[in-house]
């Protein structure tokens, strides 16, 4: 079972900075990394499959990079509505699975 | 517009059963593979189980496995998740996602029911 870690577990920002949030796997999952953004009391929002791709809508402020075990969410400038929880979320193909990080809370500050 | 909207949560007594339904629209449902996803009070994300397209194939998360029964209706748009002997750490919402069309990620999801199992 392939595990994702993600850090720093709360991320505490300004709007205008900007964040830096990663997730490693403990092995190799190629690209198939993807990120959510999830608030308080929603479901969570696709933002970047295959690791660095953008979902439909999502501003291009969001960005992924990474290959193999190394992944990183880059938020260039915070909006107030980029704060919530995100996720990293990857698929194996043996045993046929996903699994999820455990989120980094990105906190006003 | 998709539109999941997850109904048949509620509070079961250890042991007992449930039935969740996923009602689908917006799109050629029979085209997509479908998941199930959890998130206990306060926690982060669990996938449960996933579907083919056609119903064919069906793959669980260890934690439900022979336990919870996945399945899906092409004709009623319907997806359901059958559960049984739950647990007080099966109390979670759930929710419905539909993968895009490589099936690795969730790029849609419903809004989530919540199923509470407690005595």
């Amino acid at each position: 079972e392939i595990v994702l870690t993600q850090s720093p577990a709360t991320l505490s920002l300004s709007p205008g900075e900007g964040a830096t949030l990663s997730c490693r796997a403990s092995q190799s999952v190629s690209s198939y990394l993807a990120w959510y953004q999830q608030k308080p009391g929603q479901a969570p929002r696709l933002l970047i499959y295959g690791a660095s791709n953008r979902a439909t809508g999502i501003p291009a402020r969001f960005s992924g990079s990474g290959s193999g075990t190394d992944f990183t969410l880059t938020i260039s400038s915070l909006e107030p509505e980029d704060f919530g929880v995100y996720y990293c979320q990857q698929w194996s193909n043996w045993p046929p699975s996903y699994s999820f990080g455990q989120g980094t809370k990105l906190e006003i500050k | 517009e998709v539109q999941l909207v997850e109904s048949g949560g509620g509070l079961v007594h250890p042991g007992g059963s449930l039935r969740l339904s996923c009602a689908a629209s917006g799109f050629t449902f029979s085209n997509y593979e479908m998941n199930w996803v959890r998130q206990a009070p306060g926690k982060g994300l669990e996938w449960v189980s996933y579907i083919t397209a056609t119903g064919a194939t069906v793959y669980y998360a260890d934690s439900v496995r022979g336990r919870f029964t996945f399945s899906r209706d092409n004709a009623k748009n319907s997806l359901y998740l059958q559960m049984s002997s739950l647990r007080a750490e099966d109390t979670a919402v759930y929710y419905c996602a539909r993968a895009d069309r490589t099936g690795f990620v969730f790029e849609h999801w419903g809004r989530g029911i919540l199923v509470t199992v407690s005595s």
